[in-house]
Order: structure tokens, then sequence, then C-alpha cells
């Protein structure tokens, strides 16, 4: 009831292609689904997020799309770019409770 | 660079031993969370502090405490270590004032246990 599920564990695109990134859930309290990419090296940095109550978000070439009946949320990075390859995690965070459940992880790299 | 500043980087220690991690949140920030990240497991939420008080907890383990002091820096501290253990530990900070509102993460301590 708690873990959030992430696919695919990796990821290959070519430059310029579409990147795909799947979470589902299975607690319906959770009500804020933050996505975070992380460089090797580095922490996590929030990228975009989304609560359940719109379907879709854009920011630039990242987009969230969310189905609030399948308990399923996407990552989608439109036309991808080398300097996109990095490992992506999706989240989730209950209502009225500061703790985050994350998923395993997305390693994604962008062919040149 | 976040802002959130982490040391040690690197440490290596042994089973049975002591370490105590220490994190500087960015200026103005009243609220710490740590985070676990290993192979196995992922990145786990261990624990929030928010102005030197305990805000939410997670899958943090009884051997493992942390506080924010006075000043808003935080030390988490790990005793009795086992192989296991052996992870990245990740400091964030934030203003603390909302669920939804940006976590910065630091560059992470890296702890071997031998």
């Amino acid at each position: 009831q708690q873990q959030v599920k992430q696919s695919p564990q990796s990821l290959i695109v070519q430059k310029g292609g579409i990147s795909i990134i799947n979470c589902a859930y299975e607690n319906t309290a959770f009500d804020y689904f933050p996505w975070y990419q992380q460089f090797p090296g580095k922490g996590p940095a929030l990228l975009i997020a989304i609560r359940p109550d719109v379907s879709e978000k854009k920011e630039g070439r990242f987009t969230i799309s969310f189905n609030k009946s399948a308990k399923q949320f996407s990552l989608h990075i439109m036309d991808s770019q080398p300097g996109d390859s990095a490992t992506y995690f999706c989240a989730a965070s209950m209502a009225g409770t500061y703790k985050y459940i994350f998923g395993t992880g997305t390693r994604l790299k962008v062919l040149a | 660079d976040s802002g959130v500043t982490q040391t040690p980087k690197h440490l290596i220690t042994a089973t049975g031993q002591r370490v105590t991690l220490r994190c500087s949140p960015r200026s103005g920030d009243l609220s710490v969370y740590w985070y676990q990240q290993s192979l196995d497991q992922g990145l786990q939420f261990l624990i929030q502090y928010y102005n030197g008080e305990e805000r939410a907890k997670g899958n943090i383990l009884e051997r493992f405490s942390a506080q924010q002091f006075p000043d808003l820096h935080s030390e988490l501290n790990l005793s009795s270590l086992e192989l296991g253990d052996s992870a990245l530990y990740f400091c964030a900070s934030s203003s603390g004032t909302s669920r939804s509102e940006t976590q910065y993460f630091g560059p992470g301590t890296r702890l071997l246990v031998l």
C-alpha cells in the first residue's frame, strides 16, 4: 500500500525521441507526486510535480500525465537530449504528512 | 550547487562503529530531510525536522537518530553499524511551509562499512 512501482528500470532512447517512465501506486491517500532527476555523483533535484486534481502538467520538454482512476502517472520527456541522461525517480506524498515514498528509479540514456 | 552542504563527503568505518553525518541547510530554510540511497533499497526517506522539531518519520532504524540544532544544522547519527548500512546519505532542505515546495538536496555522504 505504501509502495510506488516504477518502470522501466532502464531506458535507452535516441536523441530527439520521446522518453516515457511510468509509476503506479495503490494508496489513494497520496496527493502529491513529484519527479526527481539525479545525475551521477549528485543529489536528486526536483524536476516537475503534479497533484491528482489535474490530468497533465507540462514544463518545457517535460510532461507529467496523471490517471487518477488507474492510479498511475508517467513522465514524458519530449525531444530527448544526451544531457537528459540521468536517473529519474517518481515519488508520492500522503495528504497531511511530509513523508515521501520513492520509486526505484529509471536510468535513462539518450544516445547522440 | 543547491546551497546545502554535507560533511564528510566520504566515510569508511568498521562494523559496530558509530558515525555522525552533518548537514547545513540553505540559508533561510527551516526544514531538513534525511534520505538513504542504496543499490537494493533505492531512495528511502528517513526523517524530517522543522525548526528543531521532528516533523515526519520514515523508515529510520532504531540504531539511527537525528537532531536539528538551534542554528538549523542537522546531524544524523548511525550506531552499531552493519554492512548493510553502506549507502549514500542525502540531506535536503526547504522552507518547511508546504509539502509541495521544492526540496534542495545536498551532494551526499558516501558511507562504506567494512
